[in-house]
């Protein structure tokens, strides 16, 4: 169980677009959804919590309004990255908690974003 | 100093060895730390969860949680070539909210050589 999907899996984009990565959750609900960036060589770092229905908190330096997180229902949070540069550039991943109240995160298989 | 602390390595060992993997913290209200296995271009994927101190073993992986020193460890018994990947520390706490957000630590890449 604890299985959580990510789509797609890669993604080369122009600079100026956006990009739409989605996070699923396929066998359980989750109320809280995460979303990490991860540089080479470097650890996750937090980008936003994504609670169902309600808006997106995020961590201080994370831009909202490029960063867009919807979390419509208890299996789906979508992250889209707009008007993406290449600094942009990096490996996108989401994670997702059962309930409030669980402490272990259970993480996807991750985004590679490459922006020209 | 930053949250939790991890050597980020490279660890080299034969097809075998005992493996033993560690990350200190300097948060006290950590309570619950768990060890994620990510292979390259991959997801973290959970591999052992330990809430407060103790030790915990599930197969090859055993880990130890030391809260009166801030330390935990994971230790990988006849490791195998398949091992090789970068093993991440996390963390977290009640934070009253109920959001349980995790800390990591950078994470230890090691190689188990055939």
């Amino acid at each position: 169980g604890a299985v959580v999907s990510q789509h797609p899996s890669r993604v080369i984009c122009k600079s100026g677009t956006s990009v739409k990565i989605e996070c699923r959750s396929l066998d359980f609900q989750a109320t809280t959804m995460f979303w990490y960036r991860q540089f080479p060589k470097q650890s996750l770092m937090l980008m936003a919590t994504s609670n169902e229905g309600s808006k997106a908190t995020y961590e201080q330096g994370v831009e909202k309004d490029k960063f867009l997180i919807n979390h419509a229902s208890l299996t789906l949070s979508t992250l889209t990255v707009t008007s993406a540069h290449p600094e942009d550039s990096s490996f996108y991943i989401c994670s997702a908690r059962r309930t409030p109240f669980q402490e272990t995160q259970y993480f996807g298989p991750g985004t590679r974003l490459l922006v020209l | 100093q930053k949250e939790v602390e991890q050597d980020p390595g490279p660890l080299s060992v034969p097809e075998g060895a005992i493996v033993s993997l560690n990350c200190t913290y300097s948060n006290s209200a950590f309570q619950y730390f768990m060890w994620y296995r990510q292979y390259s271009r991959k997801g973290p994927e959970l591999l052992m969860y330990t809430y407060s101190s103790g030790n915990k073993e599930d197969g090859r992986f055993t880990a130890q949680v030391d809260k009166s020193s801030k330390y935990i460890s994971l230790f990988i018994r006849d490791s195998q070539p398949s091992d090789s990947a970068t093993y991440l520390c996390a963390m977290s706490a009640n934070s009253g909210a109920g959001s349980y957000q995790l800390t990591f630590g950078k994470g230890t890449k090691l190689s188990v050589i055939p």
